[in-house]
């Protein structure tokens, strides 16, 4: 496709519901990325991917929080028993290659947890 | 791990002046420094950005600055423009992935 793109745009749970959060990244790209964003705050680091393996989930904020991308493209993001300190954006990037390369970004999934 | 720190939060110029923004990282082993630019409800794109070999960058109103010595990198917007108003986030990368600083809300006044 074009750029990345993440489904749905937005998502309101109900607390203790589970959520999916779809990322289609660049095609070819090879590391993809997910951050999250609370209002008025940087991408904080969640995951990270180089092809199927999960190289680095450190900003998991807990177990409830799960992360895949079984065929090397397409990534979901789960998250369990959602809370209310989950209310944020969601925010997918991809590259082709490690960290000295350009990130493209999805333009985000906005999830509001009542 | 990496820690960019980022100043000021937020910054209002008048149009036509200049508007510079500052970070800092900890982590020596840093060696690329992106800018990116998010617009409010879009996703952050990147305007600019500097590897650790170069001092310097610059792509017309757009200019970026590194001292390694200091571990500081700023982003330089010359003669500002109303369309230059959003959120500016600069980012260190020691290694995968990017750390971000928390970003610089600026508005430019008409």
């Amino acid at each position: 496709g074009a750029g990345v793109s993440q489904s749905p745009r937005y998502k309101v749970a109900k607390r203790g519901q589970d959520v999916a959060l779809r990322c289609d990244p660049i095609s070819g790209h090879v590391s993809l990325f997910w951050y999250q964003q609370a209002l008025g705050q940087g991408p904080e680091f969640l995951t990270y991917f180089q092809n199927e393996a999960q190289l680095d989930k450190s900003g998991l904020p807990s177990d409830r929080f799960f992360a895949e991308r079984p065929e090397g493209s397409v990534s979901t993001l789960k998250i369990q028993r959602t809370q209310q300190e989950d209310s944020a954006v969601y925010l997918c990037a991809s590259s082709t290659g490690q960290g000295t390369t350009e990130a493209f970004f999805g333009q985000g999934t906005r999830l509001t947890v009542v | 791990g990496e820690n960019v720190e980022q100043h000021p939060s937020t910054l209002s110029v008048q149009e036509g002046d200049s508007a510079v923004i500052k970070c800092t990282y900890s982590d020596s082993a840093s060696n690329y420094f992106p800018w990116y630019k998010q617009e409010l409800g879009k996703r952050p794109q990147l305007i600019i950005d500097i590897r650790s070999n170069v001092g310097e960058k610059k792509d017309q109103r757009i200019a970026v600055t590194l001292n390694k010595t200091a571990k500081h990198f700023s982003l330089h917007i010359t003669e500002t423009q109303p369309e230059d108003s959003a959120v500016y986030f600069c980012a260190a990368s020691p290694r995968t992935p990017l750390v971000f600083g928390k970003g610089t809300r600026l508005s430019v006044i008409a």
